[in-house]
């Protein structure tokens, strides 16, 4: 049984440009969370998507656009690239199953914004 | 304002020695509570939650954590540590209003002398 994966595992892009994430859940989850970690710091929530609707947004803004597929499968889209957009973004994905939900952790999209 | 603290940016212990990583947390309510483990370059791995019920958990690898209500604490203890066990540890919280996004902790790096 495959976890979450991601892709790619490295990225570099100037500013300004533009970046997708992507991610596949975890077999038999359906929610995909994302989340963004700046070196030495704790994730932050970016957003979360259920039923292929953002139900969730962290305090991020607009350039932060998500997607989430019929299989279950989500992209993170950010664009006008700044500096400070470098970071290592990671997806969660759970299962929603009406009790509290633990999430499962991808190894990350290292993003290098120059 | 709502927020999870581990107020130990560094720890360093001598490999088999006991450990305690400290976590505080203030939210109106018991949220669900959770320890994760990220060795570098990776993603996170849970290590144990807390939803309800018995406030000393057991965990994988392990490790254990007590909740405290009194004290809103959820410190993580390992009787005797390895030299696997350095990594970055984060507290976790999920509000009890179950909106699932889970806010993180900065994070404590434990560091393990031989």
């Amino acid at each position: 049984d495959a976890g979450v994966t991601q892709s790619p595992t490295h990225l570099i892009k100037t500013r300004g440009q533009q970046v997708t994430l992507r991610c596949s859940p975890k077999s038999g989850h359906d929610t995909v969370s994302w989340y963004q970690q700046a070196l030495g710091q704790g994730p932050q929530f970016i957003f979360q998507y259920y039923e292929e609707e953002e139900r969730q947004r962290g305090n991020f803004p607009d350039r932060f656009s998500g997607h989430q597929f019929p299989n279950y499968s989500s992209e993170l889209n950010v664009n006008a690239l700044l500096l400070g957009d470098s970071a290592l973004y990671l997806c969660a994905s759970s299962a929603k199953q009406g009790g509290p939900e633990t999430q499962y952790f991808g190894p990350g999209t290292r993003l290098l914004v120059l | 304002a709502q927020s999870v603290t581990q107020p130990d940016i560094h720890i360093t212990v001598s490999e088999g020695a006991s450990l305690e990583l400290r976590c505080n947390y203030s939210y109106g309510a018991t949220p669900y509570l959770f320890w994760y483990v990220q060795s570098p370059g990776q993603g996170l791995q849970l290590l144990l939650k807390y939803f309800s019920g018995d406030t000393l958990v057991q965990g994988i690898k392990g490790f254990e954590a007590e909740f405290k209500r009194s004290q809103s604490s959820f410190n993580l203890r390992k009787p005797s540590v390895h030299w696997s066990d350095a990594a970055e540890y984060f507290c976790a919280v999920v509000p009890w209003n179950r909106d699932d996004k889970i806010i993180f902790g900065k994070g404590t790096r434990l560091h393990i002398l031989p």
